[in-house]
């Protein structure tokens, strides 16, 4: 049973085009988030939503936009992909109760704009 | 703000040697929590463990230990007898500020050579 999922693994596309990348977590958790790790490995948080609703948007450029249907899900749509886009997108959930604080991550999606 | 340093950037070791992963912290909270996550070359991130920081007794899982010093704001992490399937990326983190977003040090790549 996959706990966190993202499709796809891998997406290559070229400058200017706009891709989506989905989330999906069946733990039942409240609170999703998207993380960028770039080429150094540095791993920064992008965005967090609880319950649908977005409490972080840590200065990323609007051309992203998260968007959360419901709790299990979070996708994140890019616009206008950039050279500098180019990084491995991780999805997590966080854990509530004894779990709380843990955080749990999808196998991420490694996008390369050429 | 919460930073959390791992100064050593690489790591090679022979298998079977131990080898220790620094992680130092810095935190305004007066009560929280650290995080180990290991990001093996398939590139999942793997949570390892969580510590309270009211709770400095050090934690052993296998060959995996901990060892927690709130008076110098580390959280090592020790490895002993090491295995090639050790070989990866390893991250100290600890949550922002409110809990809600996690912040990663600058992870320790460990090659454990045969």
């Amino acid at each position: 049973d996959t706990a966190v999922s993202q499709t796809p693994k891998y997406l290559v596309t070229q400058m200017g085009n706009d891709k989506s990348i989905k989330c999906e977590q069946n733990l039942g958790h409240d609170t999703m988030y998207w993380y960028k790790q770039d080429s150094k490995k540095f791993l920064k948080i992008m965005f967090s939503y609880n319950n649908k609703e977005l409490i972080i948007n840590e200065t990323v450029p609007n051309r992203f936009s998260p968007k959360s249907p419901d709790k299990a899900h979070l996708n994140l749509h890019i616009n206008s992909l950039e050279l500098g886009d180019s990084a491995v997108y991780f999805c997590a959930s966080r854990g509530t109760g004894t779990q709380a604080y843990e955080q749990y991550f999808g196998p991420g999606t490694r996008l390369t704009v050429t | 703000a919460q930073k959390v340093t791992q100064a050593q950037t690489e790591i090679s070791v022979v298998e079977k040697e131990d080898v220790t992963l620094d992680c130092v912290y810095e935190t305004r909270d007066t009560t929280y929590y650290l995080f180990w996550y290991k990001q093996p070359p398939s590139g999942e991130l793997v949570f390892l463990i969580r510590r309270n920081s009211f709770d400095e007794q050090n934690e052993i899982s296998g060959r995996y230990s901990w060892n927690f010093q709130k008076s110098t704001s580390s959280f090592n992490f020790t490895i002993t007898a090491s295995q090639v399937v050790d070989s990866a990326v390893y991250f100290c983190a600890l949550p922002g500020q409110g809990a809600q977003k996690l912040v990663f040090g600058q992870g320790t790549r460990l090659t454990i050579n045969p």
